[in-house]
């Protein structure tokens, strides 16, 4: 079993609807808990980090922490075109999924 | 520039050759990660360094490669004898604190 697993994709979502990007861990002592944003050809950029069970909210963007459950979401509100990349889920020292591509379209 | 910098950004070798890649990390960062990306990947994670101390080694890493942070700045990551299988994007990243952590451009190995 992978230590993080997310689904691949692509999820294909219209501009403006909610994008929800999910990953599961397996580590139940991990503490840490971060999602990147990838361009294609780029770098990772962070875009939230959680570590308290339940929501954080930043701009359109919301991480959702469920221990118990041991997975971890990322709703993204008012989608744009401009936010179509990869998303990577990383936990603990930033042991990273796959990530799963999301693609916005007009 | 105060971003986090990698040298080269590009690097070709002839299979069986020794590579090594620098990282200098934003200043005053204490934490120092080494990651492999190929196409379709997330980054894998292959080290980690707290100041100078080599504190976690991917047991995915064979004996071929190495890390060091001397002095708790720089870091190198050298990969001896290399094989085609190491073409990759090398990224290293470095934070302050745990809820952080910034990646450079990343070096493109293309071994051949």
């Amino acid at each position: 079993q992978k230590e993080v697993e997310q689904n691949s994709g692509p999820l294909s979502v219209p501009e403006g609807a909610i994008a929800s990007l999910n990953c599961t861990y397996s580590d139940r002592g991990s503490q840490s808990f971060f999602w990147y944003r990838q361009y294609s050809g780029k770098s990772p950029e962070l875009i939230m980090f959680i570590y308290s069970n339940g929501d954080k909210e930043d701009g359109r963007f919301t991480a959702q922490l469920n221990k118990a459950s041991q997975y971890v979401s990322l709703l993204i509100r008012d989608s744009q075109p401009s936010d179509s990349a990869t998303y990577l889920c990383a936990v603990k020292w930033l042991i990273f999924g796959t990530g799963t591509r999301l693609q916005v379209f007009p | 520039d105060t971003g986090v910098s990698q040298d080269p950004r590009h690097k070709i070798t002839k299979r069986g050759q020794n590579v090594t890649f620098r990282c200098d990390p934003i200043s005053e960062h204490n934490r120092l990660y080494w990651y492999r990306q190929t196409l379709g990947q997330g980054p894998e994670f292959l080290t980690y360094f707290q100041n100078e101390a080599q504190l976690e080694k991917s047991r995915l890493l064979s004996d071929r490669f190495s890390a060091e942070r001397p002095k708790g700045s720089f870091s190198t990551l050298e990969i001896q004898r290399t094989e085609q299988g190491d073409s990759a994007m090398y990224l290293c990243a470095s934070s302050l604190s745990k809820s952080e952590a910034f990646f450079g451009q990343g070096t493109r190995l293309t071994v051949v």
